[in-house]
């Protein structure tokens, strides 16, 4: 089954604990990207990767690294997580690098919830 | 700052109405536009997308884009009470960033 997965589901931890968010894909898509989702503020990007080894920063990307080592896997850590990192992850990807005119459907995962105590 | 801008509701649609929703866009250069709709603790999946002007019509979904006026519109038919959810603007650039809107909350009420 073609799906974007995403490990844990569910994390609480403390402040200052590194921890990493993993992010898997089957399709074989050269784009992944992480969003963060909170309350009035929607959906917003952390990081992309338009291919391995290529990453580059979205809107909120302090606080957070990404790595692009091999084309399936594309995880999220936090090297010293704080309490506003509390929030709502999701991974996604696509088949290209979606651009003006170019339809691209982007493929979620089911979400990580991060609580940072 | 790229922004895209939409109201957050909710907004409340009888069911068997037609719900319309607003997403406005401050770069003139944008080009693609997408509605996901999201059900809570979900994640967001793909309703539409738009990159011409005037109307783009899939089922009970037409989406609406005006670059002049630099909004885009997405019109729900026959609303139905699984259409309750927050929908999600969204625009892509060329170079892999992803701008999403708040979300406008639907309830459809039966």
């Amino acid at each position: 089954e073609a799906q974007v997965t995403q490990n844990p589901r569910y994390l609480i931890t403390v402040t200052g604990k590194k921890l990493t968010v993993t992010c898997s894909q089957n399709m074989n898509h050269e784009y992944m990207s992480w969003y963060r989702q909170d309350p009035g503020l929607g959906l917003r990007q952390i990081y992309y990767s338009m291919n391995v080894e290529v990453t580059d920063k979205g809107d909120v990307p302090e606080g957070y690294k990404v790595s692009r080592k091999e084309k399936r896997n594309f995880p999220l850590i936090l090297e010293s997580p704080s309490p506003n990192q509390t929030s709502l992850y999701f991974c996604a990807s696509s088949p290209k690098v979606p651009r003006q005119g170019a339809l691209e459907k982007l493929f979620f995962g089911s979400g990580t919830q991060l609580s940072v105590l | 700052q790229k922004e895209v801008e939409q109201n957050s509701g909710p907004l409340s649609v009888p069911e068997g109405a037609i719900a319309s929703l607003n997403c406005t866009y401050s770069d003139r250069g944008s080009q693609s536009f997408f509605w996901y709709r999201q059900y809570s603790g979900k994640s967001p999946e793909l309703i539409m997308f738009i990159y011409s002007n005037g109307d783009k019509e899939d089922g009970r979904f037409t989406a609406q884009l005006n670059k002049a006026s630099q909004y885009v519109s997405l019109l729900i038919r026959d609303s139905q009470p699984s259409d309750s959810a927050t929908y999600l603007c969204a625009e892509h650039d060329s170079w892999g960033k992803l701008q999403f809107g708040a979300g406008t909350q639907v309830v459809v009420t039966p």
